[in-house]
């Protein structure tokens, strides 16, 4: 069974650019999550999608968007890139609504984005 | 909002000894999760061993096990044989039971380095 799959891995891109990140959950997964790590602020929660809706939102501006599909695959958006925006980015699905001893989250390995 | 506190960036500990990390947390509720994550090189968080509150006993997941230590808002993670491929970031996280989503809530991190 495949893992959680982020792409691109890395990216480099230019200040005031926009960027969409890509998350394939693992099959059968309906709850993407959505993370921003960094050295200074470390891991602060973004966003959370289960079946297509919104229902976590953490304190980012409102330049960081989401979304979700019909298939569970979800998608970030960063519009107007600042330097502080430069982070591993990870997403992690989990299978369910709730949780419960089985409903461990699962995390990809992260897109590197670094913003010059 | 809670909140995780990791007092530890470093540690370090020699092969096939025992290390304990360190995590407090601040909450308002009676019920929630915690858990210790993993996250090697590769930035893969990885799903190290979870309690839930309402558990009085400590969970243990071979050589990893905790004390939780409710009243006081602890909950350490002891690693007993530390072997080479222990050396990774270990992030202590929190996680409501009431919120249907799942959000987790992580501590700065703690790095962990394995003499051989």
């Amino acid at each position: 069974k495949a893992g959680v799959t982020q792409t691109p891995r890395y990216l480099i891109k230019t200040r005031g650019q926009q960027v969409t990140l890509s998350c394939s959950p693992i099959s059968g997964h309906r709850s993407v999550s959505w993370y921003q790590q960094t050295p200074g602020q470390g891991l602060q929660f973004l966003f959370e999608y289960f079946s297509e809706t919104q229902r976590n939102k953490g304190n980012f501006p409102g330049r960081f968007s989401g979304r979700q599909f019909s298939n569970s695959r979800s998608e970030m958006n960063v519009s107007t890139l600042e330097l502080g925006d430069s982070a591993l980015y990870l997403c992690a699905s989990s299978p369910g609504q709730g949780f419960s001893s089985g409903n461990t989250i699962y995390f990809g390995e992260g897109s590197w984005l670094t913003v010059v | 909002a809670q909140t995780v506190t990791q007092s530890q960036p470093e540690m370090s500990v020699q092969e096939a000894e025992t290390v304990t990390l360190s995590c407090t947390y601040d909450t308002s509720e009676s019920d929630y999760y915690l858990f210790w994550y993993k996250q090697p090189p590769s930035r893969q968080m990885i799903l190290v061993i979870r309690q839930e509150a309402y558990k009085q006993q400590n969970a243990t997941e071979n050589r990893f096990s905790v004390n939780f230590q409710k009243a006081a808002k602890s909950f350490s993670l002891k690693i007993s044989d530390s072997q080479l491929g222990d050396a990774a970031m270990y992030f202590c996280a929190y996680r409501e039971v009431n919120n249907a989503g799942n959000m987790l809530t992580f501590g700065g991190g703690t790095r962990l380095m394995v003499k051989p």
